[in-house]
């Protein structure tokens, strides 16, 4: 089965710097598609961001880019300019073509300071 | 508004009492799931369903069971509820289509078995 990591439980980040989240995961699979996940206080889950495994070009969403390294494995997620509404629970997800499975990560918790 | 709706958003009830969280969304998805999110675990998933009348099992499906008989509707189902069931439930939806893979979740139902 399919795994996601996420190596990091909790990150902090001045209000206005730059954060990088990670992410690992473990396929066999060629094609699939990866996702950044926010769910802040009120428990909402709100898709920040995708990414085609088939496309070699990073998807970026306004201040949120992720850096895609499929040979790695890796799918981390950068956020420019913190804002203080930018602290929640951040997942990584993992989805194959084919499939109609999701797997998760187990989040990390990002706190913004003033 | 495009939305996906879970009631009740808050339930606590007793070991083996059956109880049934319903989950409807109105953009007409094909592909409906739940998940259920545990601290340290993640969202898992629990089942999903293609379409109508058909449903598969997720990762953690013990002890629940779903029916899709209509395209907006995906109720989750606990027979005999137990206190490891306690936990936050998502609903989820997308569209069934993997150039526009968004999966639109609900708002959450936090579930206490006692």
């Amino acid at each position: 089965a399919q795994t996601v990591t996420q190596s990091q439980p909790e990150m902090s980040v001045q209000e206005a710097e730059t954060v990088t989240l990670s992410c690992t995961y473990d396929t066999s699979e060629s094609d699939y598609y990866l996702f950044w996940y926010k769910q802040p206080p009120s428990r909402q889950m709100i898709l920040v961001i995708r990414q085609e495994a088939y496309k070699q070009q990073n998807a970026t969403e306004n201040r949120f880019s992720v850096n895609f390294q499929k040979a790695a494995k890796s799918f981390s997620l950068k956020i420019s300019d913190s804002q203080l509404g930018d602290a929640a629970m951040y997942f990584c997800a993992y989805r194959t073509t084919t499939g109609n499975q999701f797997y998760f990560g187990t989040g990390t918790s990002l706190t913004v300071i003033p | 508004e495009a939305q996906v709706t879970q009631n009740p958003r808050y339930l606590i009830t007793v070991t083996g009492k059956k109880l049934t969280v319903t989950c409807s969304q109105n953009m007409n998805h094909e592909y409906m799931s739940w998940y259920r999110q545990d601290p340290g675990l993640g969202l898992r998933q629990i089942y999903y369903s293609m379409n109508v009348e058909v449903t598969d099992k997720g990762d953690v499906p013990e002890g629940y069971k779903v029916s899709r008989k209509e395209k907006r509707n995906f109720p989750l189902i606990l027979e005999s509820p137990s206190p490891n069931q306690t936990s936050l439930y998502f609903c989820a939806s997308r569209i069934r289509q993997d150039s526009v893979d968004t999966q639109y979740f609900g708002p959450g139902t936090r579930l206490t078995v006692l």
